[in-house]
């Protein structure tokens, strides 16, 4: 069992339409992290957080340390939003656990 | 300046080749990592420096050589690669290697072994 797990898998979206992924963890960790792969490309680190919400233009990440859940919200998505979206948590120990992404497509 | 530069973006090479893989970050991040991604799977660690001094090796083959010259910079030096070792392979930097405040990804490498 993966110590991240997300979902959806795979998603495909109109393009304005609203979106959420979800992440759920199994260890204890100091940090959530949100990143984005492009097709063939390098990743980049949409958020880190470990309380709360953080909002940033269309993107907004919530985490509930209780339930052990994060969410990724993608408001009015659009056609470049197009990536895999991975959830990855690291702990004090060094230890970086990534999920096994979610690949989105958004349709124009 | 807010990022991690890896060079070269592409390299092709063969099995009896020998090149280096450079990445670069002026942030002040004191840890610096190596990852190897395979296609649709998520990145695998390689290598953790951390002040310069290497603090983790995932028991990576002896072929994949990292080195960490200053704070700056860090190489990973390749010899006697298989077709297998062909991937995209990522250099990620954070503040500290236990405070992963910071971790900022490069673009990444993708090499093909032939």
């Amino acid at each position: 069992k993966n110590e991240v797990e997300q979902s959806p898998q795979n998603l495909t979206a109109q393009e304005g339409e609203f979106i959420t992924i979800n992440c759920s963890y199994s260890v204890g960790i100091s940090a959530l992290h949100w990143l984005q792969q492009h097709p063939g490309g390098g990743i980049v680190s949409l958020f880190m957080l470990s309380s709360g919400k953080k909002k940033h233009g269309r993107l907004i990440a919530t985490i509930n340390i209780q339930e052990k859940h994060s969410s990724l919200h993608i408001t009015a998505s659009h056609p470049r939003d197009s990536a895999v979206y991975i959830c990855a948590v690291s702990n004090t120990g060094n230890q970086f656990y990534f999920g096994t992404g979610t690949s989105l497509t958004v349709i124009p | 300046d807010t990022e991690v530069t890896q060079t070269p973006k592409h390299l092709v090479m063969g099995m009896t080749n020998k090149k280096s893989l450079k990445c670069e970050q002026h942030m002040g991040h004191r840890a610096m990592y190596w990852y190897k991604q395979k296609a649709k799977k998520p990145p695998e660690l390689m290598f953790v420096y951390s002040y310069e001094k290497l603090s983790i090796n995932e028991s990576v083959p002896s072929r994949f050589s990292p080195e960490c010259p200053n704070s700056s910079l860090l190489n990973l030096h390749l010899h006697a690669l298989q077709p297998e070792d062909s991937a995209l392979y990522l250099c990620a930097s954070s503040r500290q290697m236990k405070v992963h405040y910071g971790y900022t990804f490069g673009s990444g490498t993708r090499l093909t072994v032939v």
